[in-house]
């Protein structure tokens, strides 16, 4: 059973530009967590997904920042006009069904490690 | 908002000693708890977790204490290796999970 998968594992991209990062969660998980960790620091909350719906959107950034779950194919959290200030550590996590008692666990997926010049 | 404050932010102890972290939330709806190690570089990955209907729960050398009362809950790390040297976070979860939000983690040095 595959873990939580992200790709890529490192982008490095200059100021303006797109960065797409993708995750595939662990196999019979339907919802998805994205956070953002700056170095040194914890993980904050940026968006909570379920399959074609977006239950939580509360910690992500109003502007630039969008995240999606499609039907079919990975959750892909999509950041426009990069600036340096975004350089951080993506993680996505999955758990099978929250609302559901033990079904609540998040599992975590290796990261993106973002870098913008 | 809902808010986990997690303490001390630095760590640092002998080997074969003990290691206690504390975390204190906000919302009383918080429902589970759970603690994740991260090693330099690497995922979050879950070492222990605690819900709400039990007040504690131990794994080998870890175990977890929860207070609803007061809204906290601690992680206790006994016998304490070179190889527990990690930033461990706490968190809570709001509605089964619905939200999770997490404390700003603690490093911890575990020397030789």
């Amino acid at each position: 059973n595959a873990g939580v998968m992200q790709n890529p594992r490192h982008l490095v991209r200059r100021r303006g530009q797109e960065a797409r990062l993708r995750c595939s969660p662990m196999k019979g998980h339907s919802h998805v967590y994205w956070y953002r960790q700056l170095p040194e620091e914890g993980l904050k909350f940026m968006v909570y997904l379920q399959k074609e719906n977006i239950i939580d959107e509360s910690g992500m950034p109003k502007e630039r920042f969008s995240a999606e779950f499609p039907k079919e194919g990975p959750s892909i959290l999509r950041i426009q006009q990069v600036v340096r200030g975004d350089s951080a550590a993506y993680f996505c996590a999955s758990s099978p069904a929250p609302g559901q008692g033990g079904q609540e666990t998040q599992y975590f997926g290796p990261g993106t490690r973002l870098l913008v010049l | 908002g809902e808010n986990v404050e997690q303490h001390p932010s630095t760590l640092s102890v002998q080997e074969g000693d003990s290691a206690v972290i504390k975390c204190t939330y906000s919302d009383s709806a918080s429902n589970y708890f759970p603690w994740y190690k991260q090693e330099l570089g690497k995922r979050p990955q879950l070492i222990i977790d605690i819900r709400s209907n039990v007040g504690e729960k131990k794994d080998q050398r870890i175990a977890v204490t929860l207070n609803k009362t007061a809204k906290h809950f601690s992680l206790h790390i006994t016998e304490t290796q070179p190889e527990d040297s990690a930033v461990y976070f706490c968190a809570a979860s709001i509605r089964g999970g619905f939200k999770t939000i997490f404390g700003a983690g603690t490093r911890l040095f575990v020397k030789a």
